[in-house]
């Protein structure tokens, strides 16, 4: 059954420095989703593209955080400038017009 | 606003018994999509089952199945015979049918199943 991937599983950095996570959804998929969640707490709406561009986000989703589909494959969610409260984990997901979403396995972010 | 609730922060069950997981949720759509995820501690997401709003059957996986009531806008999931690998947190979520592409999650109930 395919698959949503995302790499690193755990990425650690630095307060004030870029990171970006990344994610290759499954092919058919037209709708990317970026959700977060800090340990313990509820899953939150980050960000949803379709078409090219973002097509729905959160408050959450500053402009310190971007999006972008570079080569029609992977999906990356960048964060430029990180700060403590950005240490949750992050997960990726894709859907079609009407299926549920399909999670990636997530990205640990712990930023020091 | 779209909300989705989830009364119960926690709760436990015997193994092999039969335990309720509520929901319930706010929306002014007429047709919309509902989902359980389960989250075990390895922190992925897992689908559980999923309701179209326009199908009045009850939607059934296995030992998972859901009470959809969709005029008290309540979507319960129940879990029979209870195994030790179903401990998990458990998200329902809502999709509208219509408007936009977002999931709506709720807060999550931790499920504890007891040996």
């Amino acid at each position: 059954e395919p698959e949503v991937t995302q790499t690193p599983s755990h990425q650690v950095t630095q307060m004030g420095q870029e990171v970006i996570l990344r994610c290759v959804p499954i092919s058919n998929h037209l709708y990317f989703y970026w959700y977060r969640q800090i340990l313990g707490q509820k899953v939150e709406f980050l960000v949803s593209f379709y078409n090219n561009e973002i097509s729905e986000k959160s408050e959450i989703f500053d402009d310190q955080f971007s999006v972008e589909r570079p080569d029609g494959s992977n999906f990356t969610l960048k964060i430029r400038s990180t700060k403590l409260e950005d240490s949750a984990m992050y997960f990726c997901a894709s859907s079609t017009r009407n299926s549920p979403l399909h999670f990636g396995n997530g990205t640990r972010l712990t930023v020091t | 606003a779209q909300t989705v609730t989830q009364s119960q922060p926690e709760m436990s069950v015997q193994e092999a018994e039969t335990v309720t997981l509520s929901c319930t949720y706010d929306t002014s759509e007429s047709d919309y999509y509902l989902f359980w995820y389960k989250q075990p501690p390895s922190r992925q997401m897992i689908l559980v089952i999923r309701q179209e709003a326009y199908k009045q059957q009850n939607a059934t996986e296995n030992r998972f199945s859901v009470n959809f009531q969709k005029a008290a806008k309540s979507f319960s999931l129940k879990i029979s015979d209870s195994q030790l690998g179903d401990a998990a947190m458990y998200f329902c979520a809502y999709r509208p049918r219509s408007t936009g592409n977002q999931f709506y999650f709720g807060t999550g109930t931790s499920l504890t199943v007891i040996p």
